[in-house]
């Protein structure tokens, strides 16, 4: 099966401009996460969605910031004009659920590099 | 923010040799994992050890977790050049029923031949 998968790859903003990112999970997938990870840094929480409840959202650095789900699956991170400072590589990451308990181990994409000039 | 420090942040060392990177965090943790990413890549799991285990291995990797420090190691045995990547402690906690991990800074592994 497939991994987690993002796109862009690559996407480069002018100040200002929104831009949507895009993460589908692995298949069946229950959890999935966003990440924000600056040049030289490891990666960050932004937010965290079990199916198309976002039940944690308490990364997310501004009302500028906001991400969906609305089926359960396919995740969007959708930042708005966006500024320098949000140039970063940002990971989804996806975990299965089993039984109630969230599964530890998460499975990352290979990230959306933004650069906002 | 980050949860805690690893060190070294860089180290470069011969194949054959081995690696070891320490992490150290700042609560109490559910969990601590070892991720690996190459450059331009996402992160890979490697480990995880749970707060009442003190030592796992898993092939050439070794961990060791030490919670009245906060503190952790991660061993890997005769090198590979393939090893060569950044190397990431996480620890877990559950947040609203997920497992956010937190991160540490990192340290970049280089492997010569």
């Amino acid at each position: 099966g497939a991994g987690v998968s993002q796109s862009p790859r690559y996407k480069v903003a002018k100040r200002g401009q929104d831009v949507a990112l895009r993460c589908d999970p692995i298949s069946g997938h229950v959890s999935l996460f966003w990440y924000q990870q600056a040049l030289g840094q490891g990666p960050e929480f932004l937010t965290y969605f079990q199916n198309e409840a976002q039940l944690d959202k308490s990364g997310l650095p501004s009302d500028r910031f906001f991400a969906e789900r609305p089926e359960g699956s396919v995740s969007t991170l959708k930042i708005q004009r966006t500024q320098q400072e949000d140039s970063a590589v940002y990971l989804c990451a996806s975990s299965p659920t089993w039984y109630g308990r969230p599964r530890d181990i998460q499975y990352f994409g290979a990230g959306t590099r933004l650069s906002v000039l | 923010s980050q949860q805690g420090e690893e060190d070294p942040q860089a180290l470069s060392i011969q194949e054959g040799e081995n690696a070891t990177m320490n992490c150290s965090y700042k609560t109490s943790i559910n969990n601590l994992q070892w991720y690996r990413q190459n450059s331009g890549r996402g992160l890979v799991h490697l480990i995880l050890i749970r707060s009442n285990e003190r030592e796992k291995h898993s092939g050439r990797l070794r961990v060791t977790l030490d919670t009245s420090k906060k503190s952790s190691s991660l061993l890997i045995t005769a090198s590979r050049a393939a090893d060569t990547a950044s190397y990431f402690c996480a620890t877990g906690g559950l947040t609203g029923g997920g497992n956010k991990l937190t991160f540490g800074t990192g340290t970049q592994l280089k492997v010569e031949l």
